[in-house]
């Protein structure tokens, strides 16, 4: 079976610009989560869903920051725009339901630079 | 909220020895308690989960404890191989009940020939 598969795998771009990541999650699974992850502040989640619907976004830094999740297979997490400090990997991750009796599967991430 | 602690950052163990990590935690103690393996450039593999009523659990080479009175949950790998070098990350739940769970920062394990 695929696992969670994000694109892309790294991204480079300049401060003001958007930029979307993508995330599509092991099929069958009923929760997405996005984490950032950097040295100064390890892994934080930003926001999850169940059945595609956002249920806690507490994690989101600022309203920069934007995540969609249109279907069952597919999420994005937005930056609209992008600054130097949101340069960080950017996981995204699903698990069955069952609450936290259930192990979460990460994606390999996106390592986002923002000059 | 809850905050985790894990032992030193780098913990270097010949190879052949046991590998022991620990995770603590402050406030309430959680339902359950999961570690991950988290190899460079890659995100982060569940290992295994501990329940709170649950004081180990094994598999293969890896041992996980759960200590609700010390809110402390440790993990050893024996026979420990260079193959285990990684950072090993312990999280919980952020507060009973719910789904979200809280990170440490990790223990970045080298296992040396």
């Amino acid at each position: 079976d695929a696992g969670v598969i994000q694109s892309p795998r790294h991204e480079v771009t300049e401060m003001g610009q958007e930029v979307t990541l993508r995330c599509k999650p092991i099929s069958g699974h009923d929760y997405l989560f996005w984490y950032r992850q950097t040295m100064m502040r390890g892994l934080e989640l930003l926001i999850y869903f169940n059945n595609n619907v956002p249920i806690d976004d507490s994690g989101m830094p600022e309203d920069r920051f934007s995540a969609k999740m249109p279907n069952a297979s597919f999420s994005t997490l937005k930056i609209q725009p992008s600054e130097p400090r949101d340069s960080a990997v950017y996981f995204c991750a699903s698990s069955l339901a069952g609450g936290l009796n259930q192990p979460q599967h990460f994606g390999d991430g996106t390592r986002l630079s923002i000059l | 909220s809850q905050k985790i602690e894990q032992n030193s950052e780098a913990l270097n163990i010949q190879e052949g020895k046991t590998a022991t990590l620990t995770c603590n935690y402050t406030n309430y103690s959680p339902a359950y308690l999961q570690w991950y393996r988290q190899d460079p450039g890659r995100g982060p593999v569940f290992l295994l989960l501990i329940r709170e009523n649950e004081k180990e659990k094994r598999k293969e080479r890896l041992k996980v404890t759960f200590d609700t009175t010390l809110k402390q949950s440790l993990f050893h790998i024996t026979a420990s191989q260079p193959a285990d070098s990684a950072t090993y990350l312990c999280a919980l739940d952020m507060r009973r009940g719910a789904q979200k769970l809280v990170f440490g920062q990790g223990t970045r394990l080298t296992i040396n020939p």
